[in-house]
């Protein structure tokens, strides 16, 4: 069955230190892989996605994620964390099952100190 | 603003009762996808629709039913309500099969 796995519901950074989160997949068939962002009392938006191609994919904010298929990996990182990034963080798989059926993890709450 | 607009924003309604939950996609876009966002399921995929077809299922009950209709907006139908049903629905929809979903603010169910 295919899963997306978030570690960690809650991740805590210092502003202006390294942002990792962590997202692992399982898939039968190739996935596209994205992160979305949601914000309090909001809809979700997209911050990066990987459908084929560059491994390394960029995305706005200066957030990216790097697709490791050895790993079934796609961690997302941003060098130095500002506090409007405060929010919480989706990693999502569409996978085409004739239709595109999108499995969301958990989910991470970000929380940036001061 | 994501071009994907839901309404309404609020539902209060008792157990038992049906409601109708309405979504329109971003303009040109052909699939729509309903979801739940619930504190202890978190988001779950319910159902997509592609230009008026039904594409993909996911964890959606019995009780609940969606269509598409031919100027592509998407309506989200819950029935015999529970107060497990309390929820916040999105809508998303996106223009390229199977490509980046845009979703819309919401619709925030609670069911007394």
């Amino acid at each position: 069955a295919q899963s997306v796995t978030q570690l960690g519901s809650h991740v805590s950074v210092s502003e202006g230190a390294l942002v990792l989160l962590r997202c692992n997949y399982s898939s039968s068939v190739p996935p596209y892989l994205f992160w979305y962002v949601q914000y309090p009392n909001q809809g979700l938006q997209l911050l990066l996605k990987y459908t084929t191609g560059a491994t390394l994919v960029k995305g706005i904010n200066g957030f990216e994620a790097e697709f490791k298929k050895s790993e079934t990996s796609f961690h997302l990182t941003k060098p130095s964390a500002h506090m409007s990034d405060a929010a919480e963080y989706f990693c999502a798989v569409t996978l085409n099952t004739g239709g595109f059926k999108t499995i969301f993890g958990a989910g991470t709450r970000l929380f940036v100190k001061a | 603003d994501s071009g994907v607009t839901q309404t309404p924003k609020h539902l209060i309604t008792a157990t038992g009762q049906r409601v109708t939950l309405r979504c329109s996609p971003r303009s040109g876009d052909l699939s729509v996808y309903w979801y739940q966002q619930s504190l202890d399921q978190g988001l779950q995929f319910l159902i997509q629709y592609y230009n008026g077809e039904e594409r993909a299922k996911g964890n959606i009950l019995e009780r609940f039913s969606a269509q598409q209709f031919p100027d592509l907006h998407s309506e989200l139908n819950l029935s015999s309500l529970e107060l497990g049903d309390s929820a916040l629905y999105f809508c998303a929809s996106s223009g390229v099969f199977g490509g980046e979903q845009f979703f819309g603010p919401g619709t925030r169910l609670t069911v007394l």
